[in-house]
């Protein structure tokens, strides 16, 4: 079965900071991939998404990630955080379209200092 | 319009009694899940159902049973609570099987055992 890892569990940054968030998953097929974002006592919003194409995908914002086949990794990033970017991240898995369902990781919970 | 609504948004209950946890989604989506968030925001998947067809059945106690009367809706009954079953529950929608659009959320029930 497929998994994935989170490496950082509690990340804190200054706002004006750049933000990396690894992601590495197990899985040697095919896969897309997924960043969902849960702000304090909210539902899971989905950050950003990748099928298949240009490895270095935009999403809501602010955020990217990109995907690296050979690491399997797909790194969450943002230039430049701001307070209102303090929430839990996860990184999600779905192996190509099976019926598997998403796979999260154990999630980041990252804390913006103003 | 909520796209995916849950009731209730909290449950406080004793342990031994039986509840249920209702699901609808408005956004014509095939595919409804049930995943637990536990007290670690960890994201596990319970079911999924396809067109009120159960697609994955996790390793869950029997005492949990979802039911889908139609593809709109999937319910969650619990039959006798345990400490343990708290956490706060989410449903999810996708528009096909596979997850590959992404899924969206509802904004979770908490339940509480005492």
């Amino acid at each position: 079965a497929q998994s994935v890892s989170q490496h950082n569990h509690h990340v804190i940054l200054s706002e004006a900071a750049s933000l990396e968030l690894g992601c590495n998953y197990s899985y040697g097929g095919t896969v897309n991939l997924f960043w969902y974002v849960q702000y304090p006592g909210q539902h899971l919003q989905l950050l950003l998404k990748y099928f298949s194409g240009d490895p270095l995908v935009k999403g809501i914002k602010g955020f990217e990630a990109e995907f690296i086949k050979s690491k399997f990794s797909f790194n969450l990033r943002k230039p430049s955080v701001q307070w209102s970017d303090t929430a839990e991240y996860f990184c999600a898995v779905n192996p190509g379209g099976g019926a598997d369902g998403l796979t999260f990781g154990k999630g980041t919970h990252l804390i913006i200092q103003p | 319009d909520t796209a995916v609504s849950q009731t209730p948004k909290y449950l406080v209950t004793q342990m031994g009694n039986d509840k249920s946890i209702k699901c609808e989604q408005n956004l014509g989506h095939d595919t409804m899940y049930w995943y637990k968030q536990d007290s670690k925001k960890f994201l596990k998947i319970m079911f999924s159902y396809n067109n009120k067809e159960l697609i994955i059945n996790e390793t869950v106690p029997n005492r949990f049973s979802p039911k889908s009367p139609d593809k709109a809706h999937l319910n969650l009954h619990i039959n006798s609570l345990e400490l343990g079953d708290s956490a706060v529950y989410f449903c999810a929608s996708s528009q096909a099987l596979g997850a590959a659009y992404g899924y969206t959320f509802g904004s979770g029930t908490r339940l509480t055992v005492v």
